[in-house]
């Protein structure tokens, strides 16, 4: 079965700072992957997805970007934190009938 | 577009009160209705897929229906460790995942 890693599982950084959230999984090779942002009283929110290794595809636009290096490995960055950007953000891949795994998240508050 | 709503937002049960949590969906092309529970700071945590009308699953005390504008969630003689926020979400033709806002669920001992 996979795991999913996320780390850190919580950050707090101020508005204008760097960010980089990242996301390992173990179990899998060539899995498609996703970063979700939650906010309160809101779905989930699909940010972006990947198929493959350098293959980022972006659901909303916004102040974030994604890249994935390795085949388990995906990255959320951003190079200029907004206040809205604060949430509950979490990796997923896929399991063997279109149903997702989420990992145990990382919970990011911009001051 | 593809829409999930789930009702009631919230549902306060006492021990042992069975009770139903319900998902309505617009989707083109159903893959799959899936149901999620998440605890608080936690991530989601898959319960079960259906993928056709009159589909039902069971898992301990729950159990999911689905029709085909419509999923509900059966809880039978709930405990307080049932307590949780249940996610409901649909995939269709465009294979992502769209979710509704969740129905928080605590059950009283």
């Amino acid at each position: 079965s996979q795991t999913i890693h996320q780390w850190p599982a919580t950050l707090v950084q101020p508005v204008g700072s760097p960010l980089s959230l990242e996301c390992t999984v173990e179990g899998t090779s060539n899995p498609n992957l996703y970063w979700y942002r939650q906010a309160a009283g809101r779905g989930l929110q699909l940010l972006f997805y990947s198929v493959g290794i350098g293959q980022i595809s972006s659901e909303v636009p916004q102040n974030l970007s994604a890249s994935r290096p390795q085949d388990r490995q995906f990255i959320l960055s951003s190079k200029k934190l907004l206040l809205s950007d604060s949430g509950f953000y979490l990796c997923a891949t896929t399991g063997g009938m279109y149903e997702q795994y989420f990992g145990p998240g990382t919970r990011l508050t911009v001051t | 577009e593809d829409q999930v709503t789930q009702s009631p937002e919230a549902l306060r049960l006492q021990e042992g009160e069975s009770s139903s949590l319900n998902c309505s969906y617009t989707v083109s092309g159903l893959r799959g209705l899936f149901w999620y529970r998440q605890d608080p700071g936690k991530g989601p945590e898959f319960l079960f897929t259906l993928y056709s009308a009159g589909e039902e699953k069971e898992k301990e005390r729950l159990k999911a229906t689905l029709t085909k504008k419509e999923s509900f969630l059966h809880i039978t003689a709930p405990k307080p460790e049932d307590s949780a926020t249940y996610l409901c979400a649909v995939q269709g033709g465009s294979e992502k995942l769209v979710f509704g806002k969740g129905t928080k669920l605590t059950v009283n001992p």
